[in-house]
């Protein structure tokens, strides 16, 4: 009965390289959401995708973030040349279908990225 | 700009009490209000919510009280219990049937329950 599952839960990068997170939804969700939390703030959204197609992006950084969700396999969010001020714990919520609600969501436990 | 506040960042109850967590919003579209918890380690998860049309919803231990004139909103969890202590959200949306893309998260209370 595995919930949402978020790898790796600790990715440490130095400035400039690649970091790549992965999220598999909850069984039977086809809806993914990815949030930020900088440190001393709240949750802020960056992108919402189903399989093969971006719902909504308007959170995303205009450069070096992009996120997918294949046909098969996890999706994933990449943050080319990570700078410092990337650094965060980057929260992986899916929902069973389109626009399902916010009090279905269903959160995995978070990947925390640090930047040396 | 902050659009929904959370003032205290921690806070701190003696088991058995009353907890109230406070939230306040700037902006008057929203119309969907949540609170979320999370563990240490865990990701957050849904608690209770309430619609603008209702001013209180009540759900075991937790009751959301809505002031749409003060655009405040207050989380009480009574009796409150040890395994309370956590991280408590405030979260806010335009339309309750609208997706998470549209939620505005605060930046969480700690609350600590004492023995």
């Amino acid at each position: 009965n595995a919930g949402v599952m978020q790898n790796p839960r600790h990715l440490v990068r130095r400035r400039g390289q690649e970091a790549r997170l992965r999220c598999s939804p909850m069984k039977g969700h086809s809806h993914v959401y990815w949030y930020r939390q900088l440190p001393e703030e709240g949750l802020k959204f960056m992108v919402y995708l189903q399989k093969e197609n971006i719902i909504d992006e308007s959170g995303m950084p205009k450069e070096r973030f992009s996120a997918e969700f294949p046909k098969e396999g996890p999706s994933i969010l990449r943050i080319q040349q990570v700078v410092r001020g990337d650094s965060a714990a980057y929260f992986c919520a899916s929902s069973p279908r389109l626009y399902s609600g916010a009090n279905v969501l269903t959160f995995g436990a978070g990947s925390r990225l640090t930047v040396l | 700009d902050q659009q929904v506040k959370q003032n205290s960042p921690s806070l701190s109850v003696q088991e058995g009490r009353i907890s109230i967590l406070n939230c306040d919003y700037t902006n008057s579209m929203f119309d969907y209000f949540l609170w979320y918890k999370k563990y240490p380690a865990e990701g957050p998860t849904f608690l209770i919510s309430i619609s603008s049309i209702k001013d209180k919803n009540e759900d075991g231990r937790f009751t959301v009280f809505l002031n749409k004139s003060a655009k405040h909103l207050s989380l009480h969890i009574v009796p409150s219990q040890p395994g309370d202590s956590a991280v408590y959200f405030c979260a806010a949306s335009v339309g309750s049937g609208g997706g998470a893309d549209g939620l505005t998260f605060g930046k969480g209370t700690h609350l600590i329950i004492q023995p």
